[in-house]
């Protein structure tokens, strides 16, 4: 299986940052990536799919980039209603995988 | 509007067998490949299953392989999931996705232990 590797695990910010989190796969997986916002007793929404493509309603401070294996999740100036938990998610291989996790907390 | 409602969750002794189920609406749910995905608690996300539009194709994460089955009613728009021999890793919230993975369910709890 296609591993998903997501760094950091958590990182502090403030209102008003800019933020990055990054997804390494361990294979080549072109473009076929999505990035997703969880919070707390909330089922995952998908921000960006094809590793840059915005999904319809999403704030466009929110960005994707990357192909490959090496991928970034931006968010240019972050909002209260931001701070939540972070997945990329592997679709190449209908096996897909996820990362663990990027939990972004308020500082 | 795109809904996805679960339902069949509940506490199952470990060994045990569960169905659980997803009801679809406002899309075309025959032309649409599905999934499950779960979440254990205070854990990330975990692909169980994968099944095709026509339910030809199915397929499976190594954790629930030869224990879960996937299958649809694309008469009636609905997805399940067939758990057995159940173990208490399998405690979860366990969501369907559609195929563009852009619906999600609210999901259903399943939690195994004696």
């Amino acid at each position: 299986d296609i591993q998903m590797t997501q760094s950091p695990s958590s990182l502090s910010a403030s209102v008003g940052d800019r933020v990055t989190i990054t997804c390494r796969a361990s294979q080549s997986i072109s473009s076929y990536l999505n990035w997703y916002q969880q919070k707390p007793g909330k089922a995952p929404k998908l921000l960006i799919y094809a590793a840059s493509s915005l999904q319809s309603g999403v704030p466009s401070r929110f960005s994707g980039s990357g192909s490959g294996t090496d991928f970034t999740l931006t968010i240019i100036s972050v909002q209260p209603e931001d701070f939540a938990t972070f997945y990329c998610q592997q679709i190449y291989s209908t096996r897909y995988t996820f990362g663990q996790g990027t939990k972004l907390e308020i500082k | 509007e795109v809904q996805l409602v679960e339902s069949g969750g509940g506490l199952v002794q470990p060994g045990g067998s569960l169905r659980l189920s997803c009801a679809a609406s406002g899309f075309t749910f025959r032309n649409s490949e599905m999934n499950w995905v779960r979440q254990a608690p205070g854990k990330g996300l975990e692909w169980v299953a994968y099944i095709s539009s026509s339910g030809g194709t199915t397929n499976f994460a190594d954790s629930v392989k030869g224990r879960f089955t996937i299958s649809r009613d694309n008469a009636k728009d609905s997805l399940f999931l067939q758990m057995n021999s159940l173990r208490a890793e399998d405690t979860a919230v366990y969501y369907c996705a559609r195929g563009g993975w852009e619906r999600w369910g609210q999901g259903t709890l399943v939690t195994v232990s004696a």
